[in-house]
């Protein structure tokens, strides 16, 4: 049973457009959640963060916006530009057999059309 | 600043053969982390280590053993390889409760 999903597999958005990427998680217990990106060939690399307790956290063209009630995030990406065009996972983090652990969800794949 | 080095980055291994992904920080972060990445998955943690001197079973640690040999190395080792076990492997180290992990750029093993 995945605790974090990303119902979304692809998404393709014109250049210069808002992107939103979801994510909705099962677990009211998780804490802190972060997004990360990623290019083929490459690790994934932190992009932004959010704590249970805000309700958007902002970082130049990257905001993240939680919905506790209704378990759900987004990540919006305003202005799209081609170089955003990669996967982007979310993370949950939860305290789990006495350690900190994160849950990942399976990744949305973004594509930024010229 | 090398970061997450993991090697190598690429292996073909026949089913039954074994070997060791290696990985190195030099954050002096305190945790290491091995994760495993198939198609339509989301990254899943097979062991993570909190610590020096400590591992702990992830969500999906069967068919594989760790070694964290010190602060900055994390090793995984598959002692008899499986065709299940095709996929991309990712380490990654953070410093602490808040710290988001840092990764490296993946191994990708496959078991024919």
């Amino acid at each position: 049973d995945q605790q974090v999903k990303q119902n979304s597999p692809s998404l393709s958005v014109q250049e210069g457009r808002i992107s939103i990427l979801n994510c909705d998680y099962t677990n009211s217990m998780f804490d802190y959640f972060l997004w990360y990106k990623k290019y083929p060939a490459e690790g994934p690399t932190f992009l932004i963060s959010i704590s249970s307790i805000k309700d958007k956290n902002e970082d130049g063209r990257f905001t993240v916006f939680l919905n506790k009630s209704a378990k759900h995030l987004s990540l919006h990406i305003v202005p799209s530009q081609p170089g955003d065009s990669a996967v982007y996972f979310c993370a949950a983090r939860g305290f789990m057999d006495s350690n900190y652990q994160l849950i990942w969800g399976a990744g949305t794949k973004l594509i930024i059309k010229p | 600043n090398a970061g997450v080095t993991q090697t190598p980055k690429f292996q073909v291994l026949k089913t039954g053969q074994s070997m060791t992904l290696q990985c190195a920080q030099d954050m002096n972060h305190n945790s290491m982390y091995w994760y495993r990445q198939d198609p339509g998955m989301g990254l899943r943690l097979i062991y993570y280590s909190a610590s020096e001197g400590t591992t702990d079973k992830g969500e999906v640690p069967n068919g594989y053993n760790v070694s964290r040999l010190n602060k900055r190395e994390f090793s995984l080792r598959l002692e008899s390889a499986a065709p299940s076990q095709t996929s991309v492997y990712f380490c990654a180290s953070s410093g602490g409760r808040d710290a988001e992990a840092f990764f490296g750029q993946g191994t990708r093993l496959t078991v024919v």
